[in-house]
């Protein structure tokens, strides 16, 4: 069973602030980590796949790093919007035709 | 563009009854096909994924099977509903290879009573 654990499980930040939070996956077998973004009443929307180590991807104001040999990549939101609420799920992909194993997610409430 | 469905929006069975819940992806070929179950408190769970038409494998075994009659078509069922089946279903495709997201569907809510 593979094991992918995000931190914290749950974050309130002030509108306007900047955050982030924990990724960690297995460091073996790696292929790609995926990050989704998941609204209430919406589908997830993935926001990145990151497969190098050392990479970091950025979209607007979000943006991720990865680091493979150690096994965590960390989400960072850069002035947080009301908007940026939502559950930040992270996804560890081993390879092959397998499915993505998730993490619980980091459910984040921007506090106008 | 790539669209994905997925029908109904929200059921309620009672337990021993039968399920089918549908997907269909539309403007793709050959997708990988994939349906995912959040329960109450948990994570996404890989349920069972489909690389090409009659081709499944299953995750965790359960009390739920599943089909792909066609490429474009991927259909969750069970013979005889459990209250542990109820959650959210999410069907998603990919196209294969390492760097593709996945697109996801608006999701099922299920709740066996």
């Amino acid at each position: 069973i593979l094991n992918v654990e995000q931190s914290p499980q749950s974050l309130h930040v002030q509108e306007g602030d900047s955050t982030n939070f924990t990724c960690s996956f297995p460091s073996s077998n790696f292929y790609a980590l995926h990050w989704y973004r998941w609204e209430t009443a919406k589908s997830p929307e993935a926001l990145f796949v990151m497969t190098l180590n050392g990479d970091e991807k950025k979209k607007g104001r979000i943006s991720a790093t990865l680091n493979t040999k150690e096994g965590y990549s960390y989400l960072y939101i850069k002035g947080s919007q009301p908007e940026d609420s939502a559950t930040y799920l992270c996804a560890f992909y081993r390879g092959g035709a397998d499915g993505l194993t998730f993490g619980k997610g980091t459910h984040l409430i921007i506090q106008p | 563009s790539q669209t994905i469905h997925q029908w109904p929006a929200t059921l309620v069975q009672p337990v021993g009854s039968p399920l089918s819940l549908e997907c269909t992806v539309e403007g793709t070929s050959n997708p990988n096909l994939y349906w995912y179950r959040q329960a109450a408190g948990r994570g996404l769970q890989l349920l069972f994924y489909s690389v090409g038409i009659g081709q499944i494998s299953s995750e965790v075994p359960q009390n739920l099977s599943a089909s792909r009659p066609q490429d474009r078509q991927f259909i969750l069922s069970s013979k005889k509903l459990l209250l542990s089946d109820s959650g959210f279903y999410l069907c998603a495709w990919s196209l294969s290879g390492v760097r593709n997201g996945y697109t996801f569907g608006s999701g099922t809510r299920l709740t066996v009573v």
